[in-house]
């Protein structure tokens, strides 16, 4: 067990419509990423949240947003959903430079 | 671009065998590494890291190598046990202070009885 809480773990949603994921990390993490896996794939980094701002992005559009809270917390939101959105979304904590980030279990999001 | 790859998408061995993964990476500005392990249905989890000023890092089982000269890392697995079975990244986090972990496709091992 990472400590590391995701939900919902499955979600079905369709083209179009816009998603929140969320991320419940371990006590004392002050930072959070997102990553997104397709299917056969290594994750891939979507951004980072630090002490409530983003503080690094990988390549994906501004439809993808985020959100850190106080209790370090966070959120995935997805505007305009596609069908290539349709992974695994995975976050990671960690508690502070240079330590190792733990990720939890993922949400499966399938996009029709 | 930045890359992480792997040489063999899966890996069969027989149970008490040794195991060696093995990553090449493309940023040589990169300083740390780290291998993870997904099993099925679950998020990546830790298995072992190590810092572009080492050559060797080993855990309970584990070895992790690291090659700067040919930007080459290996993961070895002393007596490969079924429970060893899932997916294997190498990663590389190419600034010391970024979250920006750079993942590979993964190495799929299977273990035989």
């Amino acid at each position: 067990e990472t400590g590391v809480t995701q939900s919902p773990t499955h979600l079905i949603k369709t083209r179009g419509q816009q998603v929140t994921l969320r991320c419940s990390s371990q006590s004392g993490h002050n930072t959070v990423s997102w990553y997104q896996q397709a299917l056969g794939q290594g994750p891939q980094f979507i951004f980072q949240y630090y002490r409530e701002e983003e503080n690094g992005r990988g390549n994906f559009p501004p439809r993808f947003s985020g959100l850190q809270f106080p209790n370090y917390s966070s959120e995935l939101n997805v505007n305009a959903l596609e069908l290539d959105d349709s992974a695994l979304y995975l976050c990671a904590s960690r508690p502070g430079t240079g330590e190792t980030q733990y990720f939890g279990p993922g949400t499966r999001l399938l996009v029709l | 671009g930045e890359s992480v790859g792997l040489h063999l998408p899966t890996l069969s061995v027989q149970e008490g065998d040794n195991s060696i993964i093995n990553c090449a990476y493309s940023n040589s500005a990169s300083d740390y590494f780290i291998w993870y392990k997904q099993e099925s249905g679950k998020g990546p989890q830790f298995i072992i890291d190590i810092r572009s000023n080492m050559d060797k890092r080993q855990g309970q089982r584990v070895t992790v190598l690291l090659n700067k000269t040919v930007k080459h890392l290996s993961l070895q697995i002393a007596a490969t046990q079924p429970g060893d079975s899932a997916v294997y990244f190498c990663a590389e986090i190419p600034r010391y202070n970024t979250d920006k972990l750079i993942f590979g496709t993964g190495t799929r091992l299977q273990v035989f009885p």
